[in-house]
């Protein structure tokens, strides 16, 4: 079925650096645009990050634009979070999210994984 | 950046009744508003799309309607399984932005 895990999470120092990965499976993933979405805990969800289906775009929030890097490997399924200098601030359940139109983007979001905790702490 | 207010915060309901979420947005968005719901513990799951389109699987009792800046997600019948957060969030202009939240309780 249509499932997207992801993993990498943990906890992490201020300034240090984790990358999350997001499998996908279940749908052709190359064509498919991508995004990441995070919850603080207690908080609603914000927008992280974009990728278009075939990695030339991509789009930012400006609390993590220049610290935060989104990426792909089509050739294995996978998304990636690449976050650097990492902040109290970015404490979250990270989710990855699909797309809901082949090719787009159309911008929102039809398939979510489970999430993955991300805790920024000395 | 195009801000998104959903009210009220809190919305309490008894199973069977109706009930009107609302989201508005600082500029208009045109229709370019989703609506999702979120349970404890568990990952956002996409109701509406186009604000009034259902997505695959959505029942029926679920509908959405407005444009520009005022939107509506409407529960017919309230289902003990659909007391739940409820966000709506726009994708006409980046960044992507999603509403507070509106929590359906009992």
């Amino acid at each position: 079925q249509v499932q997207l895990v992801e993993s990498g999470g943990g906890v992490v120092q201020p300034g240090r650096s984790l990358r999350l990965s997001c499998a996908a499976s279940g749908f052709t993933f190359t064509t498919y645009a991508m995004y990441w979405v995070r919850q603080p805990p207690g908080k609603g969800l914000e927008w992280v990050a974009f990728i278009s289906y075939d990695g030339r775009e991509e789009f930012y929030s400006d609390s993590v634009r220049g610290r935060f890097t989104i990426s792909r490997d089509n050739s294995k399924n996978t998304l990636y979070l690449q976050m650097n200098s990492l902040r109290g601030e970015d404490t979250a359940v990270y989710y990855c999210a699909r797309d809901s139109v082949e090719f787009s983007p159309y911008a929102n979001m039809d398939v979510w994984g489970k999430g993955n905790t991300v805790t920024v702490s000395s | 950046e195009k801000v998104m207010t959903q009210s009220p915060a809190t919305l309490s309901v008894s199973p069977g009744e109706r009930a009107t979420l609302s989201c508005r947005a600082s500029q208009s968005v045109s229709s370019n508003l989703a609506w999702y719901q979120q349970k404890p513990g568990q990952a956002p799951r996409l109701l509406i799309y186009g604000a009034s389109t259902r997505a695959t699987g959505i029942p029926a009792r679920f509908s959405g309607s407005g444009s520009g800046t005022e939107f509506t997600l409407t529960i017919s019948s309230l289902q003990s399984e659909d007391f739940a957060i409820y966000y709506c969030q726009q994708y006409t202009q980046w960044p992507l932005t999603f509403g507070g939240g509106t929590k359906v309780e009992i």
